[in-house]
């Protein structure tokens, strides 16, 4: 079955800091991929997506690319800020799979200034 | 308001008590999911339903019942409570029906039982 796998955390940065959260998966299907950002306190929201191989997902500074060569979709974003502290959570959906989505356990992101 | 709703947000009950989580969306999405969110584990998902009068069991179900008679509503509820159901939910809607399925969230009900 599908799955996904994200770097374990917690990840600390001092503010302006270059950030990298790894994700890799598994899938059948040609998935659509997703990160997903939760704030304390919140349900989770959708940071950014890509669709299909080698495509850019970008959002708030934050970027992360298709690579379906190494069935990978890293997170970057090149200077953290202290209001980027959060979990962000990796996750994969399959056509055909009923709706569902695939999600990673999370990574959970603290930026001190 | 437009969007997905949860409630009550904080609820304390006890064991054995039946507890019902409820949740609504306006956009009519078609597909709805619970989900629960503990320390160490992640996301896991309860239930969820492609379309009114239509539910399937997630990865832990036991101990849950859901029901979806409307599109827009999609309650959880615990029949007879443990500790161990102790947790935040999620209530989760999707557009469904291509391979985006971007899932939209709502704020979360936090559980505690005694």
């Amino acid at each position: 079955g599908d799955s996904v796998t994200q770097m374990e955390g917690p990840v600390t940065l001092s503010e302006e800091a270059f950030l990298t959260i790894n994700c890799t998966y598994t899938a059948t299907g040609y998935p659509s991929l997703f990160w997903y950002v939760q704030y304390p306190g919140e349900g989770l929201q959708l940071l950014l997506k890509a669709t299909k191989a080698d495509d850019k997902g970008s959002n708030k500074g934050f970027e992360a690319t298709y690579r379906k060569e190494t069935t990978s979709f890293h997170l970057e974003k090149g200077s953290v800020q202290v209001s980027d502290s959060a979990v962000y959570f990796c996750a994969l959906s399959d056509q055909g799979n009923a709706g569902k989505s695939t999600f990673g356990d999370g990574t959970t992101l603290t930026v001190k200034p | 308001d437009a969007g997905i709703t949860q409630s009550p947000r904080y609820k304390i009950t006890e064991t054995g008590r039946q507890v019902t989580l409820m949740c609504h969306q306006t956009w009519s999405h078609s597909y709805m999911f619970w989900y629960r969110q503990d320390l160490g584990h992640g996301l896991r998902l309860i239930y969820y339903s492609a379309a009114a009068d239509i539910t399937d069991k997630g990865e832990v179900p036991d101990g849950y019942v859901v029901s979806r008679s409307k599109t827009e509503n999609f309650p959880l509820t615990l029949e007879s409570a443990t500790r161990s159901q102790t947790s935040v939910y999620f209530c989760a809607s999707s557009e469904g029906g291509t391979k985006y399925n971007e899932q939209f969230f709502g704020p979360g009900t936090r559980l505690t039982v005694l």
